[in-house]
């Protein structure tokens, strides 16, 4: 089956660094989506990764191993408005997302 | 620019009654979608449409009905709500399916079904 694995919650202190990790078993693979969603919100895009390495966008960084069916998700700098849920997709072989629960970031001051 | 917008923003339903849920894009994407989300579980997908005048079952469809008379809008209905439906519903768009094409999503509909 098709299946994303994703902690459910994390704790991290403002002005940390924080790693969300996130493992993947699809029919195929087209690649891996990150999205954030605030709290009673929709859900908003962060980034794509296809190819194995690390994307970095501003205080955010995605990384990918495709042999390992693995990813994470690097917020550096945190700050209390990072305080959400991030969501970890995977594309499978037609192209659809298989999502995770959500991985629930609480920031402390 | 809008983006995607969704009626109603929440809605209380009894068992048995008929519902749907309207959403509108103004991106000119090709490719729409519905989802739920419930508590401790991924979005899943109910319905989806790559193109105007097609759709197709996504991991969820039983119970739910779709249509896509034009590009911008994807009305998901209800033929007779029952409480397991109750749940978040969430209409996005991407410009085509595959490939790196991000979905967007509207803001959600709160449907709860007694």
């Amino acid at each position: 089956g098709q299946n994303i694995d994703q902690p459910t919650e994390m704790t991290a202190t403002e002005g940390a660094i924080v790693q969300i990790n996130c493992t993947y078993q699809t029919s195929g693979f087209n690649g891996l989506f990150w999205y954030q969603q605030h709290a009673g919100e929709a859900p908003t895009f962060l980034s794509y990764n296809v190819l194995d390495g690390l994307e970095e966008k501003g205080r955010f960084s995605s990384f990918l191993s495709r042999s390992k069916g693995y990813s994470y998700l690097l917020l550096k700098e945190l700050q209390m408005k990072d305080s959400a849920s991030y969501l970890c997709a995977a594309a499978d072989s037609n192209y659809q997302l298989i999502w995770g629960a959500g991985t629930k970031l609480i920031i402390k001051p | 620019i809008a983006g995607i917008t969704q009626a109603p923003t929440s809605q209380i339903l009894a068992a048995g009654r008929r519902m749907t849920l309207r959403c509108t894009q103004d991106m000119r994407h090709n490719a729409m979608y519905w989802y739920r989300q419930d508590l401790g579980l991924g979005l899943r997908l109910i319905h989806y449409s790559n193109t105007a005048g097609t759709t197709g079952k996504g991991e969820v469809p039983d119970g739910y009905s779709v249509s896509r008379a034009n590009t911008d809008d994807f009305p998901l209905t209800l033929a007779s709500a029952v409480p397991s439906q109750t749940s978040v519903y969430f209409c996005a768009s991407s410009d085509s399916v595959g490939g790196t094409d991000t979905q967007y999503f509207g803001p959600g509909t709160r449907l709860t079904v007694l």
